[in-house]
């Protein structure tokens, strides 16, 4: 299916343990993004990537890990969960030019107990 | 520091009550302004970019302007199918891709 997938849907994990969250885009879209959603703060970007072997850092990245060695994968590494960073995690990517706005997938909701 | 601020929180309306959801903005260099519609435990779903003071364009029930400080998203008598929660984002400056989200309007039409 064409689209963007994340993966898993849902994940509790324990307070100390990696977890990584996957993305994968069909279309080669040069940028990818990580966001967070929180209530009361809205869509914070972590992390995004505007090419294999570029990433940069966005609102938010401490604590978190991407890396992209393939432009349609752009996995998501918390090193060692903290239950602050229970939230919903959404993948999005986008073309060149803006027209389209950015894709985001379905989100992955990450539970630390 | 770029930064979006939407207006009110939530919105309850009447199916065929038109009203209209406030974005304000405050970001050097506006390279676009971005509104979307999210439905609970799923992604945003794309509806527009604007980019400049004046633009305009419209979906369906939807109509989206622009000015130098705030975008409108005009709902015209709406359906129970319209309640969502509905997002602006903007993109500022040719140095970063930091598209910067507003907490959003919480939109709930009712039969």
């Amino acid at each position: 299916d064409a689209g963007i997938t994340q993966s898993p849907r849902y994940k509790i994990t324990e307070t100390g343990r990696q977890v990584t969250l996957m993305c994968h885009q069909t279309w080669s879209h040069s940028y990818m993004f990580w966001y967070r959603q929180d209530l009361g703060h809205g869509l914070r970007l972590i992390y995004y990537s505007a090419a294999a072997d570029i990433t940069d850092k966005g609102e938010v990245p401490d604590g978190y890990v991407v890396s992209r060695s393939k432009t349609e994968n752009f996995p998501l590494t918390l090193e060692s969960a903290t239950r602050s960073q229970t939230s919903v995690y959404f993948c999005a990517s986008r073309e060149t030019d803006f027209d389209y706005g950015y894709t985001f997938g379905s989100g992955t909701r990450l539970t630390v107990v | 520091e770029d930064q979006v601020t939407q207006s009110p929180e939530a919105l309850r309306l009447q199916e065929g009550e038109s009203s209209s959801l406030n974005c304000s903005y405050t970001v050097s260099g506006l390279r676009g302004l971005f509104w979307y519609r999210q439905d609970p435990g799923k992604g945003p779903e794309f509806l527009f970019t604007l980019y400049s003071a004046g633009e305009e364009k419209e979906k369906e029930r939807l109509k989206a302007t622009l000015t130098k400080k705030e975008s409108f998203l005009h709902i015209t008598a709406p359906k129970p199918e319209d309640s969502a929660t509905y997002l602006c984002a903007a993109l500022g400056s040719y140095n970063t891709d930091k598209l910067i989200f507003g907490t959003g309007t919480r939109l709930q039409v009712f039969p």
